[in-house]
């Protein structure tokens, strides 16, 4: 079955680090792009960045770079998002997908998301 | 980048057809034939509904259709069931540094 498992909830206080995960069935990572989408409470999708666990290359959202860092393990087919400092506004769910692409001369293009982890909610306050 | 344009809310009695409508800009919604549309019910991570602007992934009723005209993108439910109530979502490849870009959704309410 093609599916993505994302590591539980994590309650956290400002300051602290985090780092979640998401690990895919083979046939979910073998060959494809997994993206990270962030929903904050009661807000919409917001799409954060991307790797391809085949050799780490990793793209992130302008609003994304520098505040978190997307990272791979291919041998445990496993990715994972993680915060140096965390702040009371990246309470949100964050959800794993994996994301189906094209590539033209060189560029890659990102067209949908097909296959979505059931997403992990991170809470951080004081 | 700012996200494409949806309207707040769409709805519809039992039967009837609703559309919502996805706008954005010639670097992405009308440059590109890489819309997509995803439903969100309340607690659930979303699904897709539609990509590549007009095909339904295997198991996605054919009562959801989609379409493109310039710069607008369209999600049309018909005959709206009980079932379809939940946040939908487009999304679209874009060239700009953001690389992808999601709407701002649309609640929809069965009445």
């Amino acid at each position: 079955e093609v599916q993505l498992v994302q590591s539980g909830a994590e309650v956290k206080k400002p300051g602290e680090s985090l780092k979640i995960s998401c690990k895919g069935s083979e046939n979910s990572f073998t060959g494809y792009w997994i993206a990270w989408v962030r929903q904050m409470p009661g807000k919409g999708l917001e799409w954060m960045g991307i790797i391809y666990p085949g050799d780490s290359d990793t793209r992130y959202s302008p609003s994304f770079r520098g505040q978190v860092t997307i990272s791979a393990d291919m041998s445990i087919t496993t990715t994972y998002l993680q915060w140096s400092s965390l702040k009371a506004s990246d309470t949100a769910i964050y959800y794993c997908a994996r994301h189906r692409s094209g590539r033209i001369k060189q560029q890659y293009l990102f067209y949908y998301m097909d296959v979505w982890g059931k997403g992990t909610t991170v809470t951080v306050s004081s | 980048q700012s996200a494409l344009t949806q309207p707040a809310s769409v709805s519809g009695s039992p039967g009837q057809s609703i559309t919502i409508s996805c706008t954005g800009t010639s670097s992405d919604v009308g440059g590109y034939n890489y819309v997509s549309w995803y439903q969100q019910h309340p607690g659930k991570a979303p699904r897709l509904m539609i990509y590549d602007v007009s095909n339904r992934p295997s198991g996605v009723s054919n009562r959801f259709s989609g379409s493109k005209s310039g710069n607008t993108a369209s999600l049309t439910i018909s005959g709206l069931q009980a079932e379809d109530e939940a946040d939908y979502y487009c999304g679209s490849y874009t060239s700009s540094s953001t690389l992808y870009v999601f709407g701002s959704g649309t609640k929809v309410t069965v009445l």
